[in-house]
């Protein structure tokens, strides 16, 4: 079946604290793999993509993400977080012309 | 013009009411999308038209009639809703040949 897994529902931090929001796919979703981020009362921010290349992918507020072919993951990783991120985060594999949503991982910042 | 906008922001209809949801973009994007999406959970797809016509269905029931006038402009049109059908109505869009989709902020819909 195609799926993409978020590990944890809920990620709690410190501010100023490194987070990583864990996402793993099935092989059968393209290796096409997004990150967005949906804040309070909003649509949904793409905040990176790996489609091809480099397995390190940079995207925007500072977030990144590493895509790993053996372990079928493409974790989120951000070295310090704000109080302004806290959002719903969701990991996202295209598959025939759709979008694979995970569950959402809610990143909570505490001061 | 680099998003996605969507018309009205919040909306409140009666069980037998008609209304309609509007979604725009001016990006040259020629794949569209409506999803829905409840409280804590994932968009789920509804429809998604390519070069203005449905090429996706996902079994929704015929109470959603979704339109496609031209390559801007999607619509949703809503009849005899249940108070189920209350949440956040997403539109989207891809440019041709690219899977990324841009969203719009959806309208929060409540079916009293």
């Amino acid at each position: 079946a195609q799926s993409v897994t978020q590990l944890d529902s809920q990620v709690p931090v410190f501010e100023e604290a490194p987070v990583e929001l864990r996402c793993n796919y099935s092989s059968s979703v393209s290796v096409y793999l997004f990150w967005y981020v949906q804040y309070p009362n909003q649509g949904l921010q793409l905040l990176l993509k790996y489609l091809s290349g480099s397995t390190l992918v940079k995207g925007i507020n500072g977030f990144e993400a590493e895509f790993n072919k053996s372990q079928t993951s493409f974790h989120l990783r951000k070295p310090s977080v704000h109080i302004s991120d806290t959002a719903e985060y969701f990991c996202a594999g295209s598959s025939a012309s759709k979008i694979i949503f995970g569950s959402g991982t809610r990143l909570s910042i505490r001061p | 013009d680099t998003e996605v906008t969507q018309t009205p922001k919040h909306l409140v209809m009666g069980m037998t009411n008609k209304k309609s949801l509007k979604c725009e973009q001016h990006m040259g994007h020629r794949a569209m999308y409506w999803y829905k999406q409840k409280a804590k959970k994932p968009p789920e797809l509804m429809f998604v038209y390519s070069y203005e016509k449905l090429s996706i269905n996902e079994s929704v029931p015929s109470r959603f009639s979704p339109e496609c006038p031209n390559s801007s402009l999607l619509n949703l049109h809503l009849h005899a809703l249940q108070p189920e059908d209350s949440a956040l109505y997403l539109c989207a869009s891809s440019p041709p040949g690219v899977d990324e989709q841009y969203f719009g902020p959806g309208t929060r819909l409540t079916v009293t």
